[in-house]
């Protein structure tokens, strides 16, 4: 059964630390590995991930690939009070996208 | 990125009754798809709205439960039948163009929040 797996499922740091968001999978038919925003209602997009190996980068948000131990991360750095939301790995196999449950990050300032 | 709204934005409905949601994108794209999203969980698919012929519904939601609608490449319309309160919900729609080479993104609307008494 295709499943996408995130830890922590949550967790609290103060501003200005440094978070890795982890997500792992397992899909037929792998297509591109997706990271989202969600803050109220409807989850905003950050990167799209086809690549091993390639970072993908905006802003202080990264996010890294590895196809072979199918697995992904998100880090951000000198993170914000605006940066509190959950987010969101998804898998996208054969044009139907499989979310993970989220990581609810909170940013006490 | 496609600008997608959704009516109504919340919702209080009381058991039995019925609620249509819908979903409407300021351009073509090829792919609607409708969400839910149960407090405390992630992203559940419904089912994918296509255009012209009956939606594709996944695993444990079917027609006569969530009929799904549509028209055209714009618009779409989920409703949710005889409520009960475990149908209390986000409900998303999220939209694809097939025809981009990032189709794989999808844009998310504004979501329903819907609680069923």
């Amino acid at each position: 059964e295709d499943k996408v797996v995130q830890s922590p499922l949550s967790l609290v740091v103060h501003e200005g630390d440094t978070v890795t968001l982890n997500c792992s999978y397992e899909v037929t038919n792998f297509r591109s590995l997706l990271w989202y925003k969600q803050e109220k209602k409807a989850p905003t997009f950050l990167f799209m991930l086809t690549s091993s190996g390639i970072e993908k980068k905006s802003g202080r948000l990264s996010s890294i690939l590895d196809k072979k131990e199918l697995f992904s991360i998100l880090n951000i750095t000198a993170t914000q009070t605006g940066d509190s939301a959950v987010y969101l790995c998804a898998v996208n196999r054969d044009d139907k996208i499989i979310f993970g449950k989220g990581t609810r990050l909170h940013i006490l300032p | 990125s496609a600008v997608i709204s959704q009516k109504p934005s919340r919702d209080i409905c009381q058991r039995g009754t019925s609620l249509t949601i819908q979903c409407q994108v300021d351009s073509q794209v090829t792919m609607m798809f409708w969400y839910r999203q149960q407090p405390g969980q992630s992203l559940t698919l419904i089912a994918t709205a296509n255009q012209g012929s009956e939606a594709t519904y996944e695993s444990g939601f079917v027609i006569d439960k969530f009929p799904i609608s549509r028209p055209n490449l714009t618009f779409s319309t989920l409703t949710v039948s005889n409520m009960s309160p475990e149908d209390s919900s986000i409900y998303l729609c999220s939209v694809a163009d097939r025809d981009r080479i990032s189709y794989n993104e999808q844009f998310f609307g504004p979501g329903t929040r819907l609680t069923v008494l």
